[in-house]
């Protein structure tokens, strides 16, 4: 079946504006993740989905990061006000249920955001 | 707290070489172990994973790595390389129950390139 997408693939902004990045997980997937992913660095754990539990926004950076997820689809990730520390690739997982299993992760391609 | 540390940042091998990609982790106990391969430009694929069990573990591509408890390593490693192999490799770890189920620690990766 379809993997996750992911979109836009590139997004150019400017400092100070909003955006809205989209992910859409493999169907059936419950669970749905945000990493960050800065030139030369491993992944940054954003925010994590499970079915309708609140969220584990643990490792949003700042308060201008914010995500929703509706149901099991569907989730935005929003950057308002964006800075040029934000310059980063953003991807999306999403998995299977819990347990270990929760750990096989399933990547997009990304979005590659850069903030002029 | 856990981390992952991948010592090498870039490596570089001749095709039909032997490699071994180091991974060193930080963890109360022995947790989950992924190794993840990322393609220009695409999103992560993973190779295989340590769950329990037989601490040597074959994965896709000919891959395979070994999980050795007293050194906190899980090392990937290929008898033979192959031109398309070239990508950057990441190391991850995950806890084991509680906290943010299926959040997954990174290493910063290394980057193989593969010489003719």
């Amino acid at each position: 079946g379809a993997g996750v997408s992911q979109s836009p693939s590139n997004k150019v902004t400017e400092k100070g504006k909003d955006v809205e990045l989209r992910c859409d997980p493999i169907s059936g997937h419950t669970a749905l993740y945000w990493y960050r992913q800065r030139l030369g660095q491993g992944l940054e754990f954003l925010i994590y989905f499970q079915g309708n539990s609140a969220p584990d926004k643990s490792g949003l950076p700042s308060d201008r990061f914010s995500a929703e997820r509706t149901g099991e689809s569907v989730s935005t990730l929003t950057i308002q006000r964006t800075q040029q520390e934000d310059s980063a690739v953003y991807l999306c997982a999403s998995s299977l249920v819990g347990g270990g299993n929760s750990y096989e992760q399933y990547f997009g391609p990304g979005t590659r955001l850069t903030v002029t | 707290a856990q981390s992952v540390t991948q010592p090498d940042i870039h490596i570089t091998v001749s095709e039909g070489a032997s490699l071994e990609l180091r991974c060193n982790y930080s963890y109360g106990a022995t947790p989950y172990l992924f190794w993840y391969v990322q393609s220009p430009g695409q999103g992560l694929q993973l190779l295989l994973k340590y769950f329990s069990g037989d601490t040597l573990v074959q994965g896709i591509k000919g891959f395979e790595a070994e999980f050795k408890r007293s050194q906190s390593s899980f090392n990937l490693r290929k008898p033979s390389v192959h031109w398309s192999d070239a990508a950057e490799y990441f190391c991850a770890v995950g806890a084991r129950g509680g906290g943010s189920q299926g959040n997954l620690i990174f290493g910063k990766g290394t980057k193989l390139s593969v010489k003719p």
